[in-house]
């Protein structure tokens, strides 16, 4: 059956500092990648999508990168962290077929002070 | 936007009633989908309604689908305390790598 992991499950980052978000997937090849953003009460945003290994897509402007080095690993980066990056992140998994449901992983409370 | 609006933003019912919760969206679909988050937790599938479909039963779970209203609600029938979680609607995008749009959530509370 199909995983997917996340980790920290929490994080206290002073402004300024450098942030790296990891999430991979077990048993499954060549998923879509999804990282999300979730503020406090709110819906989710879409921050990025992967189809493929390097293949990044940025749905908004934003403090924040990601990448994909390997079919299963998607990270989420920064430089340097703003208090306005704090939130809860999600990253999700679909096959890369008509299946439209997303698997979501446990995310990661991130808190910049 | 093509992004779902949940409503009511929270609704609090005693254990064994029903909740209905109802989702608005703006643009055209090929699917909408129902989410649960517990507190703190990510987001677990629920059920899937396709735009030529009308109504569908999972459990105690009915969505129902209006395409000319462009809107869509779930029902949680017989509710426990074990429901009290946040739900989402998702619409399907239909650009990019089939990504969804998610509204706002509603807040169900339900008291024991």
């Amino acid at each position: 059956s199909q995983t997917i992991h996340q980790w920290p499950a929490t994080l206290v980052q002073p402004v300024g500092s450098p942030l790296s978000l990891e999430c991979t997937v077990e048993g499954t090849s060549n998923p879509n990648l999804y990282w999300y953003r979730q503020a406090a009460g709110r819906g989710l945003q879409l921050l990025f999508y992967s189809v493929g290994i390097g293949q990044i897509s940025s749905e908004v402007p934003q403090n924040l990168s990601a990448s994909r080095p390997q079919d299963r690993q998607f990270i989420l980066s920064s430089k340097k962290l703003l208090l306005s990056d704090s939130g809860f992140y999600l990253c999700a998994w679909k096959r890369a077929d008509y299946q439209e449901t997303q698997y979501f992983g446990p995310g990661t409370r991130l808190l910049v002070l | 936007s093509q992004q779902g609006e949940e409503d009511p933003q929270a609704l609090s019912i005693q254990e064994g009633e029903n909740a209905t919760m109802n989702c608005s969206y703006k643009t055209s679909i090929n699917n909408l989908q129902w989410y649960r988050q517990n507190s703190g937790r990510g987001l677990v599938h629920l059920i899937l309604i396709r735009s030529n479909e009308r109504e569908k039963h999972s459990g105690r779970l009915r969505v129902t689908l209006d395409t000319s209203k462009k809107s869509s609600s779930l029902l949680i029938t017989a509710s426990r305390a074990a429901d009290t979680a946040s739900y989402f609607c998702a619409t399907d995008a239909t650009t990019g790598a089939n990504n969804l749009f998610f509204g706002t959530g509603t807040r169900l509370t339900v008291i024991p």
